[in-house]
């Protein structure tokens, strides 16, 4: 079966710019969770959403956002981007809310921005 | 949030088993320690989960200490595809949702 699709793999933006970066979890799957992942920060939670619902948020200024749909694909949003929103964007899915076993994670979204 | 402390580097030569260590002393009573890896340019990918007692499934085997205040991930036979970077993460669960805090990882190197 399909893994956690995300899109697009790479992306290039201006300081100033915004983002939206998609997510598709694998069939089934309703909860979805974003990562930031930095060299210098590592893998920090972004949030978590269940149901069209966000249900946990990390330690993010509010330029970060996001939203699920009912087929439970996912966005998130970065606005007013800045050097250093520079990362790895990885999005995972569960099939339920507090799932025991582990996340699937997808390949993530490149951004830089210059 | 519970904090893990890992060794920054180990390396393992081919077909031994490699034993990562990982420190979690303020781990509370519901909190779940998972293991994770992420090899260069992917996504991390999931290698297994305890609470209190040890697991073992076809990647790998868990051992977790009778005060939960560490574990030991361990692959029996390394090959050269475990060269990655291995996350022990702590699973908060916060009314129902939850979020993995990852530390910095051991990046494991497995040698001819």
């Amino acid at each position: 079966k399909a893994g956690v699709t995300q899109t697009p793999r790479y992306l290039i933006k201006t300081r100033g710019q915004q983002v939206t970066l998609s997510c598709s979890p694998i069939s089934g799957h309703r909860s979805v969770s974003w990562y930031q992942q930095t060299p210098g920060q590592g893998l920090q939670f972004l949030f978590e959403y269940f149901s069209e619902t966000q249900r946990n948020k990390g330690n993010f200024p509010g330029r970060f956002s996001g939203r699920q749909f009912s087929n439970s694909r996912s966005e998130m949003n970065v606005s007013t981007l800045e050097l250093g929103d520079s990362a790895l964007y990885l999005c995972a899915s569960s099939q339920f809310l507090g799932e025991e076993n582990g996340y699937t994670f997808g390949s993530g979204t490149r951004l830089t921005v210059v | 949030d519970a904090k893990t402390t890992q060794p920054p580097s180990m390396d393992c030569a081919e077909g031994r088993a490699a034993n990562l260590p990982c420190n979690h002393s303020t781990i509370s009573g519901n909190e779940y320690v998972y293991w994770y890896r992420q090899i260069h340019s992917q996504g991390p990918q999931y290698i297994i989960h305890g609470l209190k007692n040890n697991e073992t499934n076809e990647m790998a085997s868990l051992i977790i200490t009778e005060d939960r205040k560490s574990s030991t991930l361990i692959l029996p036979h390394a090959t050269l595809r475990d060269t990655a970077v291995y996350y022990c993460i702590v699973r908060v669960a916060i009314q129902g949702a939850q979020k993995l805090v990852f530390g910095q990882g051991t990046r494991l190197t497995i040698n001819p």
